[in-house]
């Protein structure tokens, strides 16, 4: 296991499309978070999982996102109905958080272009 | 709210020069922790240094050094003697320590490092 890796590196989609991202963690990391970074900002918190429970969304998820992390392990993020404002860089990061808790430690991201 | 600002948006240094970059956090929490990632053209953060709230000593590891003051809510970075490997977006970053979100980051905006050889 060498690092979080996501799928795909890219996509292109036209709007009003449904489209779906993989993130497969370090697999010994319980937390799985997902972030989205526009060009030239900060990434941005959108949820993020302990185990296989969802314990917190960001007022920036709404209704047309939905994330599952179905076994603890790998997860999905769903965007429906796709908008241009939906176009960035989906990024997942993995943690440890028991004894001996790590920091997160990111993939390299899903770049989504919406046109 | 928590917030990060980093009121630099890019830098430009002569490779084996110094570089320090700025942070400044605000948060009402007495627990948390700082970061510091780099994040080049490839895309993938990289995690360079973690500081919790209690601990102010300042450290160097390699070349990098970070400067923690609390009283003044900031929380720097120096990179001794660049390369042009160092060249990428650097951010800066805040999680509360005590809440069920744990690691959940909160970045500041980003400064771009670029190391001309």
């Amino acid at each position: 296991d060498t690092g979080v890796s996501q799928n795909p590196r890219h996509k292109i989609t036209k709007r009003g499309q449904n489209v779906t991202f993989r993130c497969d963690p370090i697999s010994e990391h319980n937390r799985l978070y997902w972030y989205r970074q526009t060009l030239g900002q900060g990434p941005e918190f959108l949820t993020y999982f302990q185990n296989e429970a969802q314990l917190e969304k960001s007022r920036l998820l709404s209704d047309r996102f939905s994330a599952e992390r179905p076994k603890g392990s790998f997860s999905t993020l769903e965007i429906q109905r796709t908008e241009q404002g939906d176009s960035a860089m989906y990024l997942c990061a993995s943690s440890w958080t028991g004894a001996g808790e790590t920091e997160a430690f990111f993939g390299q991201g899903t770049r989504l272009t919406v046109v | 709210a928590q917030k990060v600002t980093q009121a630099q948006t890019e830098i430009s240094v002569v490779e084996k020069e110094d570089v320090t970059l700025d942070c400044v956090y605000e948060t009402r929490d007495t627990t948390y922790y700082l970061f510091w990632y780099k994040q080049p053209p490839s895309g993938e953060l990289v995690f360079l240094i973690r500081r919790n709230s209690f601990d102010e000593q300042n450290e160097i590891s390699g070349r990098y050094s970070w400067n923690f003051q609390k009283s003044t809510s900031s929380f720097n970075f120096t990179i001794t003697a660049s390369q042009v490997v160092d060249s990428a977006v650097y951010f800066c970053a805040l999680s509360e320590a005590e809440k069920a979100a744990g690691n959940k980051l909160t970045f500041g905006g980003g400064t771009r490092v670029l190391v001309k050889p």
